[in-house]
């Protein structure tokens, strides 16, 4: 059971490099979200999608594209690094379902540090 | 701007005490979930409640959702070690569960 699957784990960025964190599903789930975690702040959310070919913004979306081709894929680009893009960074995805008996599944995350 | 106030922060208390984690916002929601994250994973879901005014019981673990619907707490009798971790609240509009708002979540430690 795969779940939500979140590559790399850690990562080192120069400030001003670009690059792309990876998420994928085996749910088959329509919503994929990412967030990202700093301390003292819970998770806030950056772009979020309903589904394939569908993105929109979410609370903290400056600096950061996504695109979803697929169902399974939602990968988070990080155009041009800045210190404060370090950070914990989280990929969810849930189905739509009723309200009671929907959840968010969590990939690990990916530590993010710019220097 | 914080949509949902959780509090406290943080909470260091001894085992077999009892606790209670705050969850409190000016907005409604549909429905108010529960997670509790470990120390290099992601979030997992403890409980949703969705009815004004429910309670929900899991193990020792009390979730109430307020009967506006803009607040939850979560209260833990008897707090063991394993109970040591991050708490989140976070809150659904409509069913899109892809779009959560969080609290900055409780730092929960108990000490043997």
């Amino acid at each position: 059971n795969a779940g939500v699957t979140q590559t790399p784990k850690f990562q080192v960025l120069k400030t001003g490099q670009s690059m792309t964190l990876q998420c994928a599903q085996d749910m088959n789930h329509e919503y994929m979200s990412w967030y990202r975690q700093d301390p003292g702040m819970g998770l806030r959310l950056i772009h979020y999608s309903v589904g394939a070919g569908i993105t929109d913004q979410g609370e903290v979306p400056n600096g950061y594209n996504v695109s979803r081709s697929t169902t399974e894929d939602f990968p988070l680009r990080l155009l041009s690094a800045a210190p404060s893009q370090t950070s914990v960074y989280f990929c969810a995805s849930s189905s739509q379902g009723t309200l009671r008996n929907t959840e968010a599944f969590f990939g690990q995350g990916t530590r993010l540090t710019v220097v | 701007t914080q949509l949902l106030e959780q509090s406290p922060q943080f909470l260091s208390i001894q085992e077999g005490e009892n606790l209670t984690v705050y969850c409190n916002s000016s907005s409604v929601f549909s429905s108010l979930q529960w997670y509790r994250q470990e120390p290099g994973e992601g979030p997992v879901l403890l409980v949703t409640v969705v009815t004004g005014g429910e309670v929900k019981k899991l193990k020792r673990l009390t979730f109430q959702f307020g009967d506006a619907r803009k607040d939850s707490s979560l209260h833990i009798t008897a707090a063991q070690p394993g109970d040591t971790g991050l708490y989140l609240c976070a809150g659904a509009r409509g069913t899109s569960y892809g779009k959560l708002t969080f609290g900055q979540g409780t730092i929960l430690t108990v000490h043997p």
